[in-house]
């Protein structure tokens, strides 16, 4: 089945630090890939995706590559602020009619 | 902006009694869904619909149940609570079955 795998946190980095949150997955075929950001107190949102190999998703200065020969969807951020001290989840969607989440990162940022 | 309600945000109760969580959309979308959010932020999802009149049970076994009567209304009912049903639920809708749109939680505490 599909599986995703995350960097475990939680993270902590210092403002306008370099951020990058590790994901891999398993999947058969061609899967679609998302990064979905959950902020305190609030639901999920979708942060950027990419539905084919080697299409970069892009949003809020977060970047993500679809790496099929890696299997990776790996999260970038060139410089973090504190307003991105949230929780980032890795997602596919592949055969099956639902997404595949992975387990959550937290991420703090401290001024 | 999506346009996902839950009601109550917070509610706490005592074992034994029924509850209903509400969850509404005024997107149209067909899909819906809940996931259970554990305290280490994993998402399991719980209860999905593709449409009026249709439900079906995700990869977690949960002891509530739902119902699609209506496109924009999808609630989550739990005919007697109990401690471990202690969680944060997530309702989420989409177009199709890629993106999802999440509402902002209920979370719920049985005492």
């Amino acid at each position: 089945g599909n599986s995703v795998t995350q960097m475990e946190g939680p993270v902590t980095l210092s403002e306008e630090a370099f951020l990058t949150i590790n994901c891999t997955y398993t999947a058969t075929g061609y899967p679609s890939l998302f990064w979905y950001v959950q902020y305190p107190g609030e639901g999920l949102q979708l942060l950027l995706k990419a539905t084919k190999a080697d299409d970069k998703g892009s949003n809020k200065g977060f970047e993500a590559t679809y790496r099929k020969e890696t299997t990776s969807f790996h999260l970038e951020k060139g410089s973090v602020q504190v307003s991105d001290s949230a929780v980032y989840f890795c997602a596919l969607k592949g055969s099956a009619r639902q997404l595949t989440f992975g387990s959550g990162t937290q991420l703090t940022v401290l001024p | 902006e999506a346009d996902i309600y839950q009601t109550p945000r917070y509610l706490v109760i005592g074992t034994g009694k029924k509850i209903t969580l509400e969850c509404s959309q005024t997107m149209g979308h067909d899909k819906m869904y809940w996931y259970q959010q554990d305290p280490g932020m994993e998402l399991h999802l719980i209860h999905y619909s593709y449409g009026v009149n249709s439900t079906e049970k995700g990869d977690l076994s949960s002891e509530s149940t739902v119902s699609r009567i209506r496109t924009e209304h999808f609630p989550l009912t739990l005919e007697s609570a109990r401690p471990s049903h202690t969680s944060q639920y997530l309702c989420a809708s989409g177009p199709g079955y890629n993106e999802q749109f999440f509402g902002p939680g209920t979370r719920l505490t049985v005492l």
